[in-house]
């Protein structure tokens, strides 16, 4: 079984657009985040959910809406596409915020715009 | 966000060969400092948490080591073998985890 999921794996669309991506973890961890791999391929972080609340926001333009339906789960809508959007964007969970647990990472969603 | 400086950027070694890799980090507001090991086409997956000073940890042929008070960490691979190949990220910890832009091994047979 994955342990953390996300959907889709690839998605292309047009400048303007909505989109969501999806990630779930079976692992009943309380924190889960997301972060994005630039064109320069560092990993950075955008949100951090625990049990459902905000608790990280890194100056991420309010066209990204992180949503926590519960704390499996954490999706990532984004209005209104622009190009430099195009990025890998990487789900993760770990079982509490705390400095010293090891968070665990999805496959990844792709998303290009055009 | 923390400065995370990674050396080498890539490498490329021998199999049988043993290698390290730096990690630098600002030392003050440390809390702790997480290595990961990224294969091409999958995820990061942790190798190492480390938090205390002087720390030393082992997995198998990769162990890794960490001074706080002077802000670095390595990680040393032992008679490298082509599984090996990944990027290794390293991440110090403040008040959110910031990753380094990784070191590249590439291990030939």
């Amino acid at each position: 079984d994955t342990a953390v999921s996300q959907t889709p794996k690839y998605l292309v669309t047009q400048m303007g657009n909505d989109k969501s991506i999806k990630c779930e973890q079976n692992l009943g961890h309380d924190t889960m985040y997301w972060y994005k791999q630039d064109s320069k391929k560092f990993l950075k972080i955008m949100f951090s959910y625990n049990n459902k609340e905000l608790i990280i926001n890194e100056t991420v333009p309010n066209r990204f809406s992180p949503k926590s339906p519960d704390k499996a789960h954490l999706n990532l809508h984004i209005n209104s596409l622009e190009l430099g959007d195009s990025a890998v964007y990487f789900c993760a969970s770990s079982q509490d915020g705390r400095v010293y647990n090891e968070q665990f990472f999805g496959p990844g969603t792709r998303l290009t715009v055009l | 966000i923390l400065n995370v400086e990674q050396s080498p950027q890539s490498l490329h070694v021998q199999e049988g060969d043993s290698t390290n890799f730096t990690c630098s980090f600002p030392s003050s507001n440390f809390y702790a400092l997480h290595w990961y090991r990224w294969e091409t086409a999958k995820s990061p997956e942790a190798l190492f948490v480390m938090t205390l000073n002087g720390d030393e940890k082992k997995k198998g042929r990769i162990s890794a080591t960490l001074n706080t008070k002077e802000g670095y960490s390595y990680l040393y691979i032992k008679g490298s073998q082509p599984e090996d190949s990944a990027t290794y990220l390293c991440a110090p910890n403040g008040s959110t985890l910031t990753f380094g832009k990784g070191t590249m091994l590439l291990v030939s047979p």
